[in-house]
């Protein structure tokens, strides 16, 4: 099994760009999330999904936009780059373990909007 | 007031020595997570704890619910432990998807 693998590993915009931050994951997990991590703020929640077909919003979605068609793939999409996006991001997907939800999280993609 | 706070923030100890991170949230929890994380690198999950204690190799890992309060301890720590450890936790009721809240981590360096 691969895990979770997120795709490009580094990326520079230019503001106003879009682009696609890919998440794959191939456990079959149901719930998965994307997280940005900036210095001294921790991971703070973007979007999350419990199943194909649904989504919701974290802590801070503005900019950015997600779809769940599959199971396996939960692409993040910056919609107008701007440098406020600038971050780590994180995909993340989640089994459960008697009622607790445990998670396995990709490398991470390093962003700079220039 | 975060709803997670870890200590120390940084933490420089020389190898074999025993160290511990701790780990004081607000909420009301179903699980609490321990995760590593080394320079440029990406994020481990090490430990995951509803209650009482987890031992992995050189490392524990403890929780008491009653307190809101976890610790890690490294065990005969080695340069490799070098890394940020993340404390995060699930907020509401087993069984629920729920999201998860993270603490700033602790920045451990171990030197020879």
């Amino acid at each position: 099994n691969a895990g979770v693998t997120q795709t490009p590993k580094f990326q520079v915009l230019k503001t106003g760009q879009s682009m696609t931050l890919q998440c794959a994951q191939d456990m079959n997990h149901e719930y998965m999330s994307w997280y940005r991590q900036d210095p001294g703020m921790g991971l703070r929640l973007i979007h999350y999904s419990v199943g194909a077909g649904i989504t919701d919003q974290g802590e801070v979605p503005n900019g950015y936009n997600v779809s769940r068609s599959t199971t396996e793939d939960f692409p993040l999409r910056l919609l107008s780059a701007a440098p406020s996006q600038t971050s780590v991001y994180f995909c993340a997907s989640s089994y459960t373990w008697d009622g607790i939800y445990g998670y396995t999280f990709g490398s991470g993609t390093r962003l700079t909007v220039v | 007031k975060n709803e997670v706070e870890q200590s120390p923030q940084n933490l420089t100890a020389q190898e074999g020595e025993f160290i511990t991170i701790n780990c004081s949230y607000s909420v009301g929890i179903s699980a609490l997570h321990w995760l590593q994380q080394h320079p440029g690198g990406g994020i481990v999950s090490l430990f995951m704890l509803s209650s009482g204690k987890k031992k992995h190799r050189r490392l524990i890992a403890t929780i008491n619910i009653q307190e809101k309060h976890s610790s890690l301890h490294i065990t005969a720590s080695h340069p490799r432990d070098s890394a940020v450890y993340i404390c995060a936790v699930t907020a509401g009721s087993t069984g629920t998807a729920s999201k998860l809240t993270f603490g700033t981590g602790t920045r451990l360096q171990v030197t020879l």
